[in-house]
């Protein structure tokens, strides 16, 4: 099935800061969506992004289908910022499943 | 409008229990997925359905976990004689369309199960 690679496991920012998050895929998708896990554990859509560029107040995220990779930009964090960015695919064949990544666990301190 | 929810929120089971997990999706959607999230871990793909029909359901651990959604909208994730090992969070989304292809997936609060 489909791989999917997110880097840095772990980021820790200063309030202010900007960060770039990457997620890699090892196969064609169809589906391309970014997540935030909040502490209680939901799943809050960012993205649906399986190629192109979208904007979305202080975030970003950029899909290059053709070299299997994804950004997400986050600017100017705040410390509700916090918590884990999963990017999830579906695709090498299935188009419906999504696989996720290990994600990457951001902490923004004050 | 309301989004995907999940009932119950937390549950505690004695190992060898049976419990039933369920989930509304928002309403109109065709496409329904369980998913199971380990501590530490990206969520699992367990199940599909497009509508009532359970069109993949190769991501389910074992024959101890059985799923259905009888009339299309609310679905229920039953798991049989409980394991330590079944213990994770488990994540139900819906999407609009069937298929899967382009159509975005909507997550619920998850219920977290834990065995002891």
């Amino acid at each position: 099935g489909i791989q999917v690679e997110q880097s840095p496991p772990d980021l820790i920012l200063q309030e202010g800061a900007n960060s770039t998050l990457r997620c890699n895929f090892s196969d064609s998708v169809n589906n391309l969506q970014w997540f935030h896990q909040n502490p209680w554990g939901q799943l809050i859509n960012l993205f649906y992004i399986p190629s192109g560029t979208k904007q979305n107040g202080r975030l970003s995220a950029t899909t290059v289908a053709t070299e299997r990779y994804s950004l997400l930009y986050i600017s100017s964090s705040q410390t509700t910022d916090s918590g884990v960015y999963f990017c999830a695919v579906s695709g090498g064949g299935s188009n419906y499943k999504l696989t996720f990544g290990k994600g990457t666990l951001l902490t923004v301190n004050p | 409008g309301a989004g995907v929810s999940q009932s119950p929120r937390y549950k505690v089971a004695k190992r060898g229990q049976d419990v039933a997990l369920r989930c509304d999706p928002i309403s109109g959607h065709v496409s329904l997925f369980w998913y199971q999230q380990a501590l530490g871990q990206g969520p699992e793909f367990l199940t599909y359905f497009q509508n009532e029909a359970q069109l993949d359901k190769s991501g389910l651990p074992s024959d101890r976990f059985f799923a259905e959604r009888p009339e299309g909208s609310v679905s229920t994730l039953k798991i049989q004689r409980t394991q330590q090992e079944d213990s994770a969070v488990y994540l139900c989304a819906s999407s609009p369309r069937g298929g899967g292809a382009y159509n975005e997936q909507f997550f619920g609060p998850g219920t977290r199960l834990t065995v002891l």
